[in-house]
């Protein structure tokens, strides 16, 4: 199957600081990406669709300015938490569509925010 | 609106026994796409397996295989001669296009634990 890669996979940082996340598809071309957000024991929740060269599409309740997103090229997109806090803290993971693959959505190993 | 449901909170099965996971759906679309992902612990979403809304057989995937039922709105998930690295969550998804062109709504998930 296709190769998603997040980076970093683990990162802990003060309040009010920002973060970046990175996504990136390593053996493909992936022009949407989706950001999601899981709390412990819960499912996935969908934050806002990356599309390569525009805007990303944001869900209701979701932040903006707060989730800045970038889809500079095929095949990166970045999440920035900005001014962060404790309660940003969560697991945020990433998926490419794979138009190879009947356009499956594969996912990155994600990673753990801590906001200290 | 789409929805999933996942009414499996937790399971144990005997190692090499067969695991079905439940999975029912609800959507107005006339096409649409059916996943599943296994989320160990390490957090990273595995992709397992994918149905189209229009294909007529189900699928397969080594020892995966999707029981859909169409009319009942059901795509269970169907695990053969389980291992011991089964374990983990699994969640079953939609998207509101045949190609997974659209986000993926996610069930709440399964967790489910292999018994040696």
């Amino acid at each position: 199957g296709a190769v998603v890669s997040q980076h970093p996979s683990r990162v802990i940082c003060k309040s009010g600081t920002s973060v970046k996340i990175e996504c990136r598809s390593l053996d493909f071309q992936a022009t949407t990406m989706f950001w999601y957000r899981q709390f412990p024991k819960q499912s996935l929740m969908l934050m806002a669709t990356s599309n390569e060269g525009s805007k990303a599409t944001y869900e209701q309740g979701v932040e903006k300015d707060k989730f800045l997103i970038n889809h500079a090229s095929l095949t990166l997109s970045t999440l920035t938490v900005t001014s962060a806090h404790p309660e940003d803290s969560s697991f945020y993971i990433c998926s490419a569509r794979d138009r190879r693959s009947s356009d499956t959505q594969y996912f990155g190993p994600g990673t753990r925010l801590t906001v200290l | 609106a789409q929805k999933i449901t996942q009414t499996q909170p937790g399971m144990f099965v005997q190692e090499k026994e067969a695991v079905t996971l439940d999975c029912t759906y609800d959507t107005s679309d006339p096409s649409y796409g059916l996943f599943w992902y296994k989320q160990p612990s390490s957090g990273e979403m595995i992709f397992l397996i994918y149905q189209g809304s229009y294909d007529q057989q189900n699928a397969t995937e080594g020892r995966y295989s999707l029981n859909f039922q169409k009319a009942r709105k059901s795509a269970n998930l169907v695990i053969s001669a389980s291992q011991l690295g089964d374990s983990a969550m699994y969640f079953c998804a939609m998207s509101a296009t045949r190609f997974g062109n659209e986000k993926l709504t996610f069930g709440t998930g399964t967790r489910l634990t292999i018994i040696p």
